[in-house]
């Protein structure tokens, strides 16, 4: 089971701003940097985010990604069509000693 | 770079599962990688399973330390994964990846990913 809780949905209409939450603990958000992943319909996931708030090369500008305490989020400003996709954070967790992943955002551009 | 996954589809229950992934384009052998393996049970969220460094060493989720077991083999520029004493529960795609090493490790690329179905 994830230790990592996000809002299993959400949603907005295209150019709007939609931001995802994840919710964390001392172990694992408190003490380490955050990671982003898409996840595209039928393909393998991406990373989106990492170290909390950088862009690799070829992320849109539009995605961005922030933490504070034991919680992080990501926000799509400009919501395109394509950005219709599966969302997770990831981080480290010094408890579990291993890589957690949140349980996951589908977003839909209506 | 690129990552491909290979093995078995079907795996009977209480045997065990093994696959295999191939880089290319770039080695495999490289300080500032290790190199995981990640699922996904059909319809769920993503799971890691345990990470190789170039040298062999390993680190593995705790929940399946004692069935798992990663390895490396530098000279195919390959690494594998082999599950002992599958059951239902282990049905999901895989998903090989580079994983960076950094403040948190990431992930990236992923292989296309590979259905393994635990069933007799």
């Amino acid at each position: 089971q994830s230790v990592l809780t996000q809002p299993p949905s959400a949603s907005g209409t295209p150019g709007q701003r939609v931001t995802i939450s994840c919710s964390g603990s001392s172990s694992n958000i408190g003490s380490n940097t955050v990671n982003w992943y898409q996840q595209l319909p039928g393909t393998a996931p991406r990373v989106l985010i990492y170290n909390n708030n950088q862009r690799p090369s070829g992320v849109p500008d539009r995605f961005s990604g922030s933490k504070s305490g034991t919680s992080a989020s990501l926000a799509i400003s400009g919501l395109q069509s394509e950005d219709e996709a599966d969302f997770y954070c990831a981080a480290w967790d010094d408890s579990v000693n291993g890589h957690v992943f949140g349980t996951g955002t589908k977003v839909t551009v209506l | 770079l690129q990552l491909q996954e290979s093995g078995p589809g079907l795996v009977k229950p209480s045997e065990t599962l093994s696959l295999t992934c191939t880089v290319s384009g770039g080695s495999i052998i490289s300080r500032n990688y290790y190199w995981a393996w990640i699922r996904q049970p059909p319809g769920e969220g993503l799971e890691w399973i345990g990470s190789v460094f170039y040298s062999g060493s390993t680190y593995y989720t705790p929940s399946l330390n004692s069935r798992l077991t990663i390895s490396v083999d530098t000279s195919k520029n390959q690494f594998a994964l082999r599950l002992n004493s599958v059951t239902a529960a282990d049905t999901a795609i895989y998903y090989c990846a580079r994983e960076t090493v950094a403040t948190t490790n990431w992930f990236d690329p992923w292989g296309h990913g590979t259905l393994v179905t635990v069933s007799s």
